[in-house]
């Protein structure tokens, strides 16, 4: 079956523009999870959703950084006013529900921000 | 806090040589889950094992096995025979059921290059 697909894969901004990244999670999975992963780093947690009820939002690292599930399957993560520290790979990875811990990843948006 | 650590940044052997990925973890939590995930250069990170914190049988999938110990904190990933696909960094992460917590700690990673 399909896997977690990601898009853009690619995104070039320059600094203080909004970006939008979108994550389709597999079907029918309940948990949604993004994660930040800089270059030569683990990931690191950003938030997470239950279908659209966002549960945990403490990685995010600023109020610029906002994600939304609103139908509780394609999440989006929007960052307004990009920085040049805001440049890595964003990552989604979703699960079947809380119970199971699993959780499978996508491809990644590698954001550039100049 | 939960913490997760990959001492050995990167790891170049020849093909054929047996190799064993160091993971150490930390955590308060008694009831806890523990990943190794592959991340080859397309970026995607592959699932290949989970360990609950009851569990300390080692478990073998064909070339691939994992040493889990409890009484060092530290669950070890090994590749047998190895073979330039496996050629990928290499994440140990920790999940601890901590307020429900469902987020993944990961450690740095380990580049592993195998040389034909």
């Amino acid at each position: 079956g399909a896997g977690v697909s990601q898009s853009p894969r690619y995104k070039v901004a320059k600094r203080g523009q909004d970006v939008a990244l979108r994550c389709d999670p597999i079907s029918g999975h309940v948990s949604l999870f993004w994660y930040q992963q800089a270059l030569g780093q683990g990931p690191e947690f950003l938030t997470y959703f239950q279908n659209e009820a966002q549960l945990d939002k403490s990685g995010l690292p600023s109020d610029r950084f906002f994600a939304e599930r609103p139908e509780g399957s394609v999440s989006t993560l929007k960052i307004q006013r990009t920085q040049q520290e805001d440049s890595a790979v964003y990552l989604c990875a979703s699960s079947p529900d809380r119970r199971t811990d699993t959780q499978y990843f996508g491809p990644g948006t590698r954001l550039t921000v100049l | 806090a939960q913490k997760v650590t990959q001492a050995q940044t990167e790891i170049s052997v020849v093909e054929k040589e047996d190799v064993t990925l160091d993971c150490v973890y930390e955590t308060r939590d008694t009831t806890y889950y523990l990943f190794w995930y592959k991340q080859p250069p397309s970026g995607e990170l592959v699932f290949l094992i989970r360990r609950n914190s009851f569990d300390e049988q080692n478990e073998i999938s064909g070339r691939y096995s994992w040493n889990f110990q409890k009484s060092t904190s530290s669950f070890n990933f090994t590749i047998t025979a190895s073979q330039v696909v496996d050629s990928a960094v290499y994440f140990c992460a920790l999940r601890a059921l901590i307020q429900g917590a469902q987020k993944l700690v990961f450690g740095q990673g380990t580049r592993l290059t195998i040389n034909p």
